[in-house]
């Protein structure tokens, strides 16, 4: 079982948005032991690398289009994938900063374009 | 660019060990935060384990699975992360990457090299 809670599917027809949530508790995605935001967001399409695409909630490394976007509120983040394109068809990870356990992942959302 | 390149990969026994490599380039190295993230087949992403920078201290964190199992160093000089596996069991079958690593975020990624325990 993984640490932090994502659905495990998801979709949307192109040009349309898609949330994909990630739940945690208040020591990791939550945040309140360190003070600060730690919660990143990964794409992995099959038998792919992951990448990065969001990080500290809601900054987006150079070249990810702003299609992407990132959120939390207490316990849970989110990743908003607006206009939805053929090529976002993969798998999504959360991960978060979790202080003595140095970093936890999420499941795993598979996002499907219609 | 950031390039990260792991070797060793290979099939083992249970009880056995391997050694992980990991060579970096377009960046300082000796800069870096490094991790190690694992994969097995057809599931999610797996934190393993992670090491400062030498003036950072050059402290590793594990993960509970292969804490005191796995060791994690860096050859600054080569510009080369590791990881050692030892008393390897079944479920540490997977896909090994290397990435740099900011606090939270694992930044730059590696293509993977499959590690298979089975006998």
């Amino acid at each position: 079982q993984s640490a932090l809670t994502q659905p495990p599917s998801a979709s949307g027809s192109p040009g349309q948005s898609v949330t994909i949530s990630c739940t945690g508790i208040s020591r990791d995605v939550g945040g309140y032991d360190y003070g600060s935001d730690y919660v990143s967001w990964y794409q992995q399409h099959p038998g792919k690398a992951p990448k990065l695409i969001i990080y500290a909630v809601y900054k987006r490394p150079s070249g990810v289009p702003d299609r992407f976007s990132g959120s939390k509120s207490g316990n849970t983040a989110s990743l908003t994938v607006s206009g939805l394109q053929p090529e976002d068809e993969a798998d999504y990870y959360c991960s978060s900063y979790a202080g003595t356990t140095i970093l936890v992942f999420g499941g795993g959302t598979k996002l499907t374009v219609l | 660019d950031v390039h990260l390149v792991e070797s060793g990969g290979d099939l083992v026994k249970p009880g056995g060990s391997l050694r992980l490599s990991c060579a970096a380039s377009g960046l300082n190295f000796s800069d870096a935060w490094m991790t190690w993230v694992r994969q097995s087949p057809g599931k999610g992403l797996e934190w393993v384990g992670r090491i400062k920078k030498k003036s950072a201290g050059g402290a590793t964190d594990y993960a509970a699975p292969v804490k005191g199992r796995f060791t994690i160093s860096r050859d600054d000089s080569k510009n080369t992360l590791y990881l050692q596996m030892n008393s390897l069991k079944t479920e540490d079958t997977a896909v090994y990457y290397c990435t740099t690593y900011v606090t939270g975020s694992c930044h730059d990624w590696g293509q993977g090299t499959l590690v298979t325990v089975s006998s």
